[in-house]
């Protein structure tokens, strides 16, 4: 069993460009997460989506957008990346959305934008 | 005020110290109190679960909610060099986790 997996494992990009951050789940959770990670600021929420077809905002949402076309895959999308989307990205899984529910994250992703 | 406030440290010790990593947290709904640990370019994985009040051990590790004062602890007894990582604490309600900074720990042999 894989857990989750995350594509690619990191990437330089040029400002202005767009770019999909892979993320896909072997668990059946029915909830998903993206986090980004930066120096002094830990972990925050980018989207979640507590089950297949829905998704919701969390707490830096701007420049970026998902979809969960199904259980297994929650892409992260940036239509058009800056400087500062440079991070370090992480995807995670839950059974439920009860906050008592643990998250299973994957390894991550490191981005660059130049 | 943030929800959550963890000290970023780095926090070094020798090996065998006890260590006490520490959490405030501002909203009295919050029930679900968890440790996470991140080693170096990994993904973090649970450590640690706490329902509402009270203790949890496990192994060399304490988990600690004051819910009287907002505050949540980790201990780590006879601490390790493998101890070495970055411990998030992750508090919820019935909202999805919020996590604290992290504190980055060093265990030196």
């Amino acid at each position: 069993i894989a857990g989750i997996t995350q594509a690619p494992t990191s990437q330089i990009l040029a400002a202005g460009r767009r770019m999909t951050l892979r993320c896909t789940q072997d668990m059946r959770h029915n909830a998903m997460y993206w986090y980004r990670q930066d120096l002094g600021l830990g972990l925050r929420l980018i989207h979640y989506s507590n089950t297949a077809g829905t998704t919701g905002k969390g707490e830096v949402p701007d420049g970026y957008s998902v979809s969960r076309a199904n259980t297994d895959d929650f892409p992260l999308t940036l239509a058009s990346a800056v400087p500062s989307q440079t991070s370090v990205y992480f995807c995670a899984s839950s059974v439920g959305t009860s906050g008592g529910d643990t998250q299973y994250f994957g390894p991550g992703t490191r981005l660059t934008v130049l | 005020q943030k929800e959550v406030e963890q000290d970023p440290g780095p926090l070094s010790v020798p090996e065998g110290a006890i260590v006490s990593l520490n959490c405030t947290y501002s909203n009295s709904a919050f029930q679900y109190f968890m440790w996470y640990r991140q080693y170096s370019r990994k993904g973090p994985e649970l450590l640690m679960y706490t329902y509402s009040s009270g203790n949890k051990e496990d192994g060399r590790f304490t988990a600690q909610v004051d819910k009287s004062s907002k505050y949540i602890s980790l201990f780590i007894r006879d601490s390790q060099p493998s101890d070495s990582a970055t411990y998030l604490c992750a508090i919820s309600g019935n909202t999805p986790l919020v996590f604290g900074k992290g504190t980055r720990l060093s265990v030196i042999a």
